[in-house]
């Protein structure tokens, strides 16, 4: 099983800065992962796709880069709706599937 | 657009069978992977499996003694079935649809099951 590792586990940013999470893959994921976004009491969301291809409606200022077993998610400017918790995850080996225990963004 | 619609009872009694449906509209079944994923309260995501319209399925190895998962083109729906419910099990259960890249583009809301007496 492919363990995928984020950090930090929280992220304490003010609006208008930039945030970089970190997600670590063992062994390599080449560049078959993917970020999502929940926001409380909502279902995940799609954001980026191998390793750094928004997904449809995806605001420019998320972008994502890596490959084998180091990734970034980088938020450029921090807006109000962007505080929220991501996860990264794997679909290069399985089953299964996994995601990492994710971070969260939260306002300082 | 894909729109994922989870139901089910929300309890579920230990060592009985937790069971969902996910019904999908907007598009036909036909063309994707549909997956199940679960999150234990205030906890992460963890895949349960996928199955596809033609009945074949891929289930996580921790899961697979007790999972089963299956189709209704005609309703355009799945469904999945949890064995031997314990309390581990209680989560926002969720379906999701992909392609077959498996990166999880569709979200049902989700549906809180709790196992418990």
């Amino acid at each position: 099983e492919i363990v995928m590792t984020q950090s930090p586990a929280i992220l304490s940013m003010s609006p208008g800065e930039r945030a970089t999470l970190s997600c670590r893959a063992s062994p390599s994921v080449n560049r078959n992962l993917a970020w999502y976004q929940q926001k409380p009491g909502q279902a995940p969301r799609l954001l980026i796709y191998y390793t750094s291809t928004r997904a449809s409606g995806i605001p420019a200022r998320f972008s994502g880069s890596g490959s084998g077993t180091e990734f970034t998610l980088t938020i450029s400017s921090l807006q109000s709706e962007d505080f929220a918790v991501y996860y990264c995850q794997q679909y290069d080996n399985w089953p299964p599937l996994t995601f990492g225990g994710g971070t969260k963004v939260e306002i300082k | 657009q894909v729109q994922l619609q989870e139901s089910g009872p929300g309890l579920v009694k230990p060592s009985e069978t937790l069971s969902l449906t996910c019904t999908v509209s907007g598009g036909s079944i036909r063309n994707y992977y549909w997956s199940w994923i679960r999150q234990p309260p205030g906890k992460g995501l963890q895949w349960i499996g996928y199955i596809y319209y033609s009945g074949s399925s891929n289930y996580n190895p921790s899961l697979k003694s007790r999972v089963t998962m299956s189709v209704d083109t005609s309703k355009n729906q799945f469904s999945l079935k949890l064995s031997s419910a314990t309390a581990a099990d209680t989560a926002v259960y969720y379906c999701a649809s992909s392609e077959a890249t498996l990166k999880m583009d569709y979200w049902g809301q989700g549906t809180l099951v709790t196992v418990s007496s």
